[in-house]
């Protein structure tokens, strides 16, 4: 069967400081993935999402960047984290047929301080 | 861009009751799915029910099933039997082959179950 793990599942990071979120499926191969994030009280944002390996379209300008170096592995990064990159962020993979649905990790809580 | 819209930011059921979420969606596409996720405290995303565009059958699943009106862009979740578990928020999703199928969500609606 598959699974997803993503990881850390809380993160604290002051001001100004680098990020990296890891996404990792298992059990599929060459699935869709994707990284949203939850503000607070809110529905989800889609920030990213990839249809293959080096494959990354952006959703939302801002100071994140996606990276797909593996088939099944998925990576939200930034250089310097503002503090409005506060928020729950789940990764998600689905299969390319469209009817299929996404499954989602459980998720990372990001507090910037 | 498509939207969902969720119009009911809460909502509040009795155990064993019958309750209705709503969901209305804007697109000009004919062809997309739409989902109902269930978030309960613990934050996990867990799928409740999907539909067709192009099936006129309402999806059932066990206590759960949809209202679905294409024309009117409206897809409605019912919650029959409700039971304390349910208490989650609910979101609103819509899938077409953009963006690479991402889902769009609504806002969602918070549930409370009472006993």
């Amino acid at each position: 069967s598959q699974t997803i793990h993503q990881w850390p599942a809380t993160l604290v990071q002051p001001v100004g400081s680098p990020l990296s979120l890891e996404c990792t499926v298992e059990g599929t191969s060459n699935p869709n993935l994707y990284w949203y994030r939850q503000a607070a009280g809110r529905g989800l944002q889609l920030l990213f999402y990839s249809v293959g390996i080096g494959q990354i379209s952006s959703e939302v300008p801002q100071n994140l960047s996606a990276s797909r170096p593996q088939d099944r592995q998925f990576i939200l990064s930034s250089k310097k984290l503002l503090l409005s990159d506060s928020g729950f962020y789940l990764c998600a993979w689905s299969v390319v047929s469209s009817n299929q649905p996404q499954h989602f990790g459980d998720g990372t809580r990001l507090s910037i301080l | 861009a498509q939207t969902v819209t969720q119009s009911q930011p809460e909502m509040s059921v009795q155990e064993a009751e019958t309750v209705t979420l709503s969901c209305t969606y804007d697109t000009s596409e004919s062809d997309y799915y739409l989902f109902w996720y269930k978030q309960p405290p613990s934050r996990q995303m867990i799928l409740v029910i999907r539909q067709e565009a192009y099936k006129q059958q309402n999806a059932t699943e066990n206590r759960f099933s949809v209202n679905f009106q294409k024309a009117a862009k409206s897809f409605s979740l019912k919650i029959s039997d409700s039971q304390l578990g349910d208490a989650a928020m609910y979101f609103c999703a819509y899938r077409s082959a953009n963006s690479g199928y991402a889902l769009n969500f609504g806002k969602g609606t918070s549930l409370l179950v009472t006993p």
